[in-house]
Parts: structure tokens; C-alpha cells; sequence
């Protein structure tokens, strides 16, 4: 595709219930990223997928979260009894192997998925 | 202390005037440095990316990098209203495997 997509473009869920985000990257792009954003913040990094290799996990704030990279392609970002501090802009964004030279560093974002807790 | 830190602001200048933007990092082997732009409600978008030590230009944007002072800075000529966003300041760390983002500057450009 022309951009990275992310589906839903809006999510409301009642607090308890599971959601899953889902991210589809640039064509060829190998890496693979998840953030958060809260009304007025900066991006908060979530996880990191490069390749095969294991994910960077990081910055997953608790057990809740978890996701998942299918084929080096598509992801999806799972939330487990989602809690209304989970209410966010859910942001993916890819690019070509970073590190390998300097060109491909760049991250492109797709639109985000907003979700909300009640 | 954090990996990237800028300058929350709101920083406002007059429609016309030179916007700086500022950024300093803590790894001090990072290679790699991003400046995005992210309007209200969008998803963040690059403006420039720089990599050696100096000044690089794109119209009316200026990166300047001094790596070691670990400062990385953007300048906005000739402002325009639609240049009021928030800008992001990205370090891709040594490794070159994670980029870490800093909590952004508000810039306000008055008419």
C-alpha cells in the first residue's frame, strides 16, 4: 500500500474487555513499531519488531499488553481487560531495516487507532 | 534524566519571524536525528533528518547538530501560521535498533 493503515480508526470499549489493534506497514518495510499517545503527550514507545528477531518489548506498560507480527508483516497490538487509563491514540509506524544505512532510519506513522474506556 | 529532552513549551513567535527549536540527547554514540512534525489530531510526519555534525538546510527549515554538546536544533524561517504544530525530536540509539522520541515542542506562530 501507499502508507502504513491501521484499523479500527476508532474503538470504544467498556473497561474489562479485550481489544485488538491492528497495523499494516509499508510494503517491504521490515521494522515495525507500536506508541502511544495520550491526549496532549508526547509518544510514549510500546514495542519494537526488526526482521525475525525478538521483539523489543520494552515499553510495554504492563502484562496486558502484548502483540504480535504475523509473516513480517502485519501486527497486532492485543489489550487485556482494558482500563479506562488505557484511553489513547494507539500509533504503528514502519520503516526499512534502521542502522543499516542511514536512508532508512526514516518512520512513517499510520493514522492511529483512538481508543476509549468506559 | 531522559534520552531525549525538549523544551515543552508553548514557544509562540510572530507570523515571519525565526522559530528555534531545541533538543539535547544522552547517548552519546546515537548517529541518527529526526525532526517530525505533528499537527493537532495527525499523525506525526518527518521534516527533516540529519546526520553529521553542522547545519543542513531544506527551505525554510534548518537542522543544526552538535554531537558533542549531544544538541540537535531546528530552526523555522519566515513562521507561517501553518507552521504551528508540535515538533518532535527522534534519536535513533547506538545500534541503530530503537528510536526514542522527546515529548515534543508546541509551537504557536501569531498572524
Amino acid at each position: 500500500g501507499a502508507g502504513v493503515s491501521q484499523s479500527p480508526s476508532n474503538k470504544v470499549t467498556e473497561k474489562g474487555k479485550d481489544v485488538e489493534l491492528r497495523c499494516d506497514p509499508i510494503s517491504g518495510h521490515t521494522a515495525l513499531y507500536w506508541y502511544r499517545q495520550s491526549l496532549g503527550q508526547g509518544l510514549e514507545f510500546l514495542i519494537y519488531f526488526q526482521g525475525n528477531s525478538a521483539p523489543d518489548k520494552s515499553g510495554l506498560p504492563s502484562d496486558r499488553f502484548s502483540a504480535e507480527r504475523t509473516g513480517g508483516s502485519v501486527s497486532t497490538l492485543t489489550i487485556q481487560r482494558t482500563q479506562q487509563e488505557d484511553s489513547a491514540v494507539y500509533l504503528c509506524a514502519s520503516s526499512f531495516l534502521p542502522g543499516l544505512a542511514k536512508t532508512t532510519d526514516t518512520q512513517y506513522f499510520g493514522p492511529g487507532t483512538r481508543l476509549t474506556v468506559l | 534524566q531522559k534520552e531525549v529532552e525538549q523544551n515543552s513549551g508553548p514557544l509562540s513567535v510572530p507570523e515571519g519571524a525565526i522559530a528555534s527549536l531545541n533538543c539535547t540527547y544522552s547517548d552519546r554514540g546515537s548517529q541518527s536525528f529526526f525532526w517530525y512534525r505533528q499537527y493537532s489530531g495527525k499523525s506525526p510526519e518527518l521534516i527533516m533528518f540529519i546526520y553529521s555534525n553542522g547545519d543542513k538546510e531544506d527551505g525554510r527549515f534548518t537542522a543544526q547538530l552538535n554531537k558533542a554538546s549531544q544538541y540537535v536544533s531546528l530552526l523555522i524561517r519566515d513562521s507561517q501560521p501553518s507552521d504551528s504544530a508540535t515538533y518532535l525530536c527522534a534519536v535513533l540509539n547506538t545500534g541503530g535498533f530503537k528510536t526514542i522520541f522527546g515529548a515534543g515542542t508546541r509551537l504557536f506562530v501569531k498572524a
